[in-house]
């Protein structure tokens, strides 16, 4: 059983609509991230929350809105997508917020966009 | 643009044959090198960090190596089981941060 857990795992929109990705996790870590996976591509990384501080956004479209409320949570808000965001959004975690800490990641959450 | 590559891209191979496979990375601003193995539907997992020129990890049949001044990394499987197939991707940090970049990873599939 992963300890990153992200819900919904399976999330349909259409272009108009607005929903949110979430990520939970209880082990502490001081920092969390999403990255977005599209087929027989790498995992991308989107942003990086730091302290509960946001500390990386690898220039991603304003559509795309991240929230960390709490040291424990991680939110992925969602606008107005096009279709070519489809694509598995993963979450991960890491205990430190240096270049040696292991990412633990979730399951994921596969999106389509109608 | 950091590039981090791996090869080959996919590999067959049959039970308890022993493989390895590469990952290049730049070579200069060295602070770490991340091993992951993401099996079909599950969430990828980390194998290893590795931090020093020289440095060999193992766990279980699974280990690796790395040279920091030509900037590769080996992964290495001995005894494969059909229960190894996953993608293994490696990670490379921009940096001396927690800005991990992925490799396009090798696809391991073992034959029963």
């Amino acid at each position: 059983d992963t300890e990153v857990t992200q819900t919904p795992k399976h999330l349909v929109m259409g272009m108009t609509n607005k929903k949110s990705l979430k990520c939970e996790q209880h082990m502490g870590h001081r920092a969390m991230y999403w990255y977005k996976q599209k087929a027989k591509k790498p995992p991308e990384l989107m942003f990086v929350y730091s302290y509960e501080k946001l500390s990386i956004n690898e220039s991603v479209p304003s559509r795309f809105s991240p929230e960390c409320p709490n040291s424990s949570l991680l939110n992925l808000h969602l606008h107005a997508l096009q279709p070519e965001d489809s694509a598995l959004y993963l979450c991960a975690s890491s205990q430190g917020v240096t270049a040696n800490s292991p990412l633990h990641f979730g399951n994921g959450t596969r999106l389509t966009v109608t | 643009i950091l590039n981090v590559e791996q090869s080959p891209q996919s590999l067959h191979v049959q039970e308890g044959d022993s493989t390895n496979f590469t990952c290049s990375f730049p070579s200069s601003n060295f602070y770490a090198l991340h091993w992951y193995r993401w099996e079909t539907a599950k969430s990828p997992e980390a194998l290893f960090v590795m931090t020093l020129n020289g440095d060999e990890k193992k766990k279980g049949r699974i280990s690796a190596t790395l040279n920091t001044k030509e900037g590769y990394s080996y992964l290495y499987i001995k005894g494969s089981q059909p229960e190894d197939s996953a993608t293994y991707l490696c990670a490379f940090p921009s940096g001396a941060t927690n800005k991990l970049i992925f490799g396009t990873g090798t696809l391991l599939a073992v034959q029963p």
